[in-house]
Order: structure tokens, then C-alpha cells, then sequence
């Protein structure tokens, strides 16, 4: 079964406290991406990696950073947390097929 | 800033209505035209897409309607169900699908 799964799928933490959000498929798909979702603003692209070792910015990346050492596994880390990034969080794969893409449950991040 | 504008915020139909949720955007470079559909607690998941080089395209109840020369596209639900509320997102990409840039989405309730 097609599976993306997020680690945690809810953190509260506090301003400063680095944290890491893990996100990994069993698809071997090459393409994978982080959202975050905010009431009235939608879905906003944070980074995306087109495969191992290449990552680039989506629309709002500042105050995060991704790594992408091996194919199934797509880490965000957020190492100064504000809470301005108190949101809901998406990681997403997309295969060779454009209509071949799932997104993770969602992890809900609060920053106090 | 890319843009996808979408509309109406939020739709009530009742059963067996037909709810059309418009998007428009800017860019044309745009090729890649999907809607994704979320359920509340749910990650989003991808319901149909469309590229331009064709007017019009059906999944079950589901259609995709895209007038290039407006740059406008549209999703129109057949029959609607009660199980059919949900958010519904559109979307865009360029080729090579890099960054994909969602609509704020429509908040959709057919009523039984």
C-alpha cells in the first residue's frame, strides 16, 4: 500500500527549541515536498526536493531547512521555531505520473 | 508572486446539485492544472487534472472545465452527496511540476 507517514502528528513546543519533522514514503518516488497549510491562506510549498541531494526553495521557506540523504526520507527541521510557524504541516510525493501523488497525514506544530 | 485565485470561499448545495468551483491564474506558463480534496483531519488527495492542451475532462462525477484564452479552469461535481463535503483545493504548476501553487480553497457542504 502506497503509504507517506509524518513524525509527529502533533508537537507543541516553545519559541527556539529545534525541532525535526520526519517524513517517509514507500513509493520510491524521486519528487517530495513540505507544505503548510494556514486558515484562509491554503496550501503554501515550503521546499521540495526533485531527488537525492537536490532540494530548492517553494514559497515560503525561510525559518526552515530540509535534507534529503536518501530517497524515502524528506526530514524538515525548523532549528529556531516561532510561532509565526505555529501551523499544519504536509509532506507530499509525486511519481513519474503526474497523477500518481499522495500527502502525509499532516503534522499539527504549535509554537509557543 | 504566482497567483491561483479560487472561488466561491464556501458553497451549500443539496443533494444532487451540481456545485462549480471557479479558479483562475496568471501565469502562462502554467501546464499542470489539478484539484485535490480534503477531508477534515486528512492530508489533501488528488481528485482530477487537466493539461491545456484539451477543453474539458471527466472522472465519474468529477469534471475538469479549462478555457485557456481566460485562464480560468473550473471543477463541477455531477450528483453531489452529503460524503462529497470536503475543502477542495486547485492548483497549478509549470512543467517539470517544481513548485505547485494552490488556490486559498473552497469549503464545500451538500446538504442531505
Amino acid at each position: 500500500e502506497a503509504q507517506v507517514t509524518q513524525n509527529p502528528r502533533y508537537l507543541i513546543t516553545v519559541t527556539g527549541k529545534k525541532l525535526t519533522v520526519t517524513c517517509s514514503q514507500n513509493m520510491n518516488h524521486e519528487y517530495m515536498s513540505w507544505y503548510r497549510q494556514d486558515p484562509g491562506l491554503g496550501l503554501r510549498q515550503i521546499y521540495y526536493s526533485m531527488n537525492v541531494e537536490v532540494t530548492d526553495k517553494g514559497d515560503v521557506p525561510e525559518g526552515y531547512k530540509v535534507s534529503r540523504k536518501e530517497k524515502r526520507n524528506f526530514p524538515l527541521i525548523l532549528e529556531s521555531p516561532s510561532p509565526n510557524q505555529t501551523s499544519l504541516y504536509f509532506c507530499a510525493t509525486l511519481g513519474s505520473d503526474t497523477d500518481t501523488q499522495y500527502f502525509g497525514p499532516g503534522t499539527r506544530l504549535t509554537v509557543l | 508572486q504566482q497567483q491561483v485565485k479560487q472561488s466561491p470561499q464556501s458553497l451549500i448545495v443539496q443533494k444532487g446539485g451540481i456545485p462549480i468551483i471557479n479558479c483562475a491564474y496568471e501565469n502562462t506558463a502554467f501546464d499542470y492544472f489539478p484539484w485535490y480534496q480534503q477531508f477534515p483531519g486528512k492530508g489533501p488527495a488528488l481528485l482530477i487534472a487537466i493539461r491545456p492542451d484539451v477543453s474539458e475532462k471527466k472522472e465519474g462525477r468529477f469534471t475538469i472545465s479549462f478555457n485557456k484564452s481566460a485562464k480560468q479552469f473550473s471543477l463541477h461535481i455531477m450528483d453531489s452527496q452529503p460524503g462529497d463535503s470536503a475543502t477542495y483545493f486547485c492548483a497549478a504548476s509549470s512543467s517539470g511540476y517544481s513548485t505547485l501553487t494552490f488556490g486559498k480553497g473552497t469549503m464545500l457542504l451538500v446538504s442531505p
